[in-house]
């Protein structure tokens, strides 16, 4: 298997939910990240995982909060959102921890009503 | 501070046509560059990195260290190259990528 795999395609959540996003990659890849992108926008890097270990947090308010379960396997964890959080939420892998070229999955559309 | 420039949002060209992305950057160290591609509906991938200095889907793009630039080029653009591309650098304190604003691409018949 040589993609990262994003779930839901779409969501639909209001202000006062709690949801979560999916992402599972089975390549053996070390370092998972999580991007947001807005429309005609390039992505932004959100947080960065290493070992399973989160290395980079970038000033990410604390209603998303992601979770690293096993090496397989990132969530992001989405709680109290805002309208102005509705984005395309992509994940992503790379063989080791931002040293080598990222793998993307297709993302999650998120709508924060 | 770690910058990469697209000056273009759109470029159009015809089908057959040459057509040149632009991408600066702006980098104290040795950067590593790469080309992203979004094609509608579809998720970014990797098109090139300036280190493989390979041609894919006839794009090539060579890092020109004293002009900082890493500018896309094809020498004949086709309808199924339309799309969004993004340049991007792999650099700074904790290797991150930076990306481009991204051009978007526009190949008519």
């Amino acid at each position: 298997d040589t993609e990262v795999t994003q779930t839901p395609k779409h969501l639909v959540m209001g202000m006062t939910n709690k949801k979560s996003l999916k992402c599972e990659q089975h390549m053996g890849h070390r370092a998972m990240y999580w991007y947001k992108q807005k429309a005609k926008k390039p992505p932004e890097l959100m947080f960065v995982y290493s070992y399973e270990k989160l290395s980079i947090n970038e000033s990410v308010p604390s209603r998303f909060s992601p979770e690293c379960p096993n090496s397989s396997l990132l969530n992001l964890h989405l709680h109290a959102l805002q309208p102005e959080d509705s984005a395309l939420y992509l994940c992503a892998s790379s063989q080791e921890p931002s040293t080598d070229e990222q793998f993307f999955g297709p993302g999650t559309r998120l709508t924060v009503l | 501070a770690q910058r990469v420039t697209q000056p273009e949002k759109l470029l159009s060209v015809f089908k057959g046509a040459p057509v040149e992305l632009k991408c600066n950057y702006s980098y104290s160290g040795s950067p590593e560059l790469f080309w992203y591609v979004q094609y509608s509906r579809q998720r970014l991938q990797l098109l090139l990195r300036h280190i493989s200095r390979e041609s894919i889907k006839g794009f090539t793009a060579d890092l020109n260290k004293g002009e900082t630039s890493f500018h896309l080029k094809k020498p004949f653009a086709q309808e199924e190259d339309s799309a969004m591309y993004y340049c991007a650098l792999l650099g700074g304190n904790f290797n991150k990528f930076y990306f481009g604003s991204g051009t978007k691409l526009n190949v008519k018949p």
